[in-house]
């Protein structure tokens, strides 16, 4: 199975900063990566696809890098509606891998 | 708007089976891939595996002595089963929508719709 890991695990921070999550797979995934947002009690939101794609009607303060096999989220000025657990999925091969996920909280 | 609403007991005995269903609200179930995933208390989510509108599964090779996916599209809905549960199985269980995409010559898979999932407890 590809392991993918992700860092931080949880992080504080304030409205308006720039945030950055990673995950890094244990091979190389292409761009079959996927994130999403989580918040307590609601359905998972599909946030970026193919490592770099912004999903429908997600804000453009949202972003996706990859370098190899090390991928990015980044939240460019955090916004109050983003405080939630972020996690990243590769879709190169089953079974589909998560990274453990990244708690944003003030 | 496509909705998915994951139905089925909260408790199960340790040894029976577990039977979820997603119903499929919003959009034809004769697209995509429908998947079911799980997350134990504390712990990351896990893939359990898809099924397509045809009939054909990919399941976890760590659950498929144990697992099923099926799917009825009269009824607009799929379904798990897992069978010996134990405690470990106890989990949140989430369906979701499977879209395969076209992008810069590649075909990425990603889960564009999830319920909001339901807790399903292993216990005497």
């Amino acid at each position: 199975d590809i392991q993918m890991t992700q860092s931080p695990s949880s992080l504080s921070a304030s409205v308006g900063d720039r945030v950055t999550i990673t995950c890094r797979a244990s091979q190389s995934i292409s761009p079959y990566l996927n994130w999403y947002q989580h918040k307590p009690g609601q359905a998972p939101k599909l946030l970026i696809y193919a490592a770099s794609s912004l999903h429908r009607d997600v804000p453009s303060r949202f972003s996706g890098g990859r370098s190899g096999t090390d991928f990015t989220l980044t939240i460019s000025s955090l916004q109050p509606d983003d405080f939630a657990t972020y996690f990243c999925q590769q879709t190169s091969s089953t079974p589909y891998t998560f990274g453990q996920g990244t708690r944003v909280d003030i | 708007q496509v909705q998915l609403q994951e139905s089925g007991p909260g408790l199960v005995k340790p040894s029976e089976t577990l039977s979820l269903t997603c119903s499929v609200s919003g959009d034809s179930i004769t697209n995509d891939h429908w998947s079911w995933l799980r997350q134990p208390p504390g712990k990351g989510l896990e893939w359990i595996g898809y099924i397509h509108y045809t009939g054909s599964t990919n399941y976890n090779p760590s659950l498929r002595s144990r697992v099923s996916i099926s799917i009825d599209t009269s009824k607009k809905h799929f379904s798990l089963t897992l069978t010996s549960v134990i405690a470990a199985d106890s989990a949140v269980y989430y369906c979701a929508r499977v879209t395969v995409d076209f992008w810069n010559g590649y075909y990425p898979y990603y889960m564009d719709v999830w319920g909001k999932g339901t807790t399903v407890i292993v216990s005497s």
